[in-house]
């Protein structure tokens, strides 16, 4: 059960595009269509912000998309805002687990 | 609306045990697998357990697997997690979340403080 390997920082200025990157395996991101991505802010819980992989849930913003290449997820983030600042973690299902990312610390510069 | 609320949270010895409790409303409990997650001050996210929808099937990450259990009383619409054996190294902040494969909403969570 190794966790998936993401940067532990990011920082773009408002208005700019950033991605942060998620790795796995075969046995989990590589291998089941069930990637989500959380947003949480500090003393905050983590809210789904991405859902299988590119899938948004209802009520988050266009700006935020995902997608999988192999065994890497990516989250993109267009039109950054200062609410954005926030720490994202991956998740992944795998065979009889859910494996988190390390998380990305997200600065708005 | 879908809500989750932890309780049971507390600081406790070690190798003593804790008690937490997910109160859920919102939504048909007894159809949606549950899950565990907790996350150490200043750390990241940490999956602990996930039950099926009707507690049939129950998975645990390595570091408690033989130390804590995850039930559910469909019936009071409730989660648990028994946490036996508790080390230092447990001090988190205990989240439950809604749904099997995507987690898809969290509770407030509630802080467990293993401590002599």
């Amino acid at each position: 059960q190794s966790a998936l390997t993401q940067p532990a920082s990011v920082s773009g200025s408002p208005g700019q595009s950033i991605t942060i990157s998620c790795t796995g395996t075969s046995s989990d991101v590589g291998g089941y269509k069930y990637v989500s991505w959380y947003q949480q802010h500090p003393g905050k819980a983590p809210k789904l912000m991405i859902y299988e992989v590119s899938n948004r849930p209802s009520g988050v913003s266009n700006r935020f998309s995902g997608s999988k290449s192999g065994n890497t997820a990516s989250l993109t983030i267009s039109g950054l805002q200062a609410e954005d600042e926030a720490d994202y973690y991956c998740s992944s299902y795998a065979t009889s687990s859910t494996l988190f990312g390390g998380g990305t610390k997200l600065t708005v510069l | 609306q879908v809500q989750l609320v932890e309780s049971g949270g507390g600081v406790v010895q070690p190798g003593r045990s804790l008690r937490l409790s997910c109160a859920a409303s919102g939504f048909t409990f007894s159809t949606y697998g549950m899950h565990w997650v907790r996350q150490a001050p200043g750390k990241g996210l940490e999956w602990v357990a996930v039950i099926s929808y009707d507690g049939s099937n129950e998975y645990y990450g390595d570091s408690v697997k033989g130390r804590f259990t995850i039930s559910r009383d469909n019936s009071k619409n409730t989660l648990y997690l028994q946490m036996n054996s508790l080390r230092a190294e447990d001090t988190a902040v205990y989240y439950c979340a809604k749904g099997r494969m995507t987690l898809d909403y969290w509770g407030q969570g509630t802080l467990v403080t293993v401590s002599s």
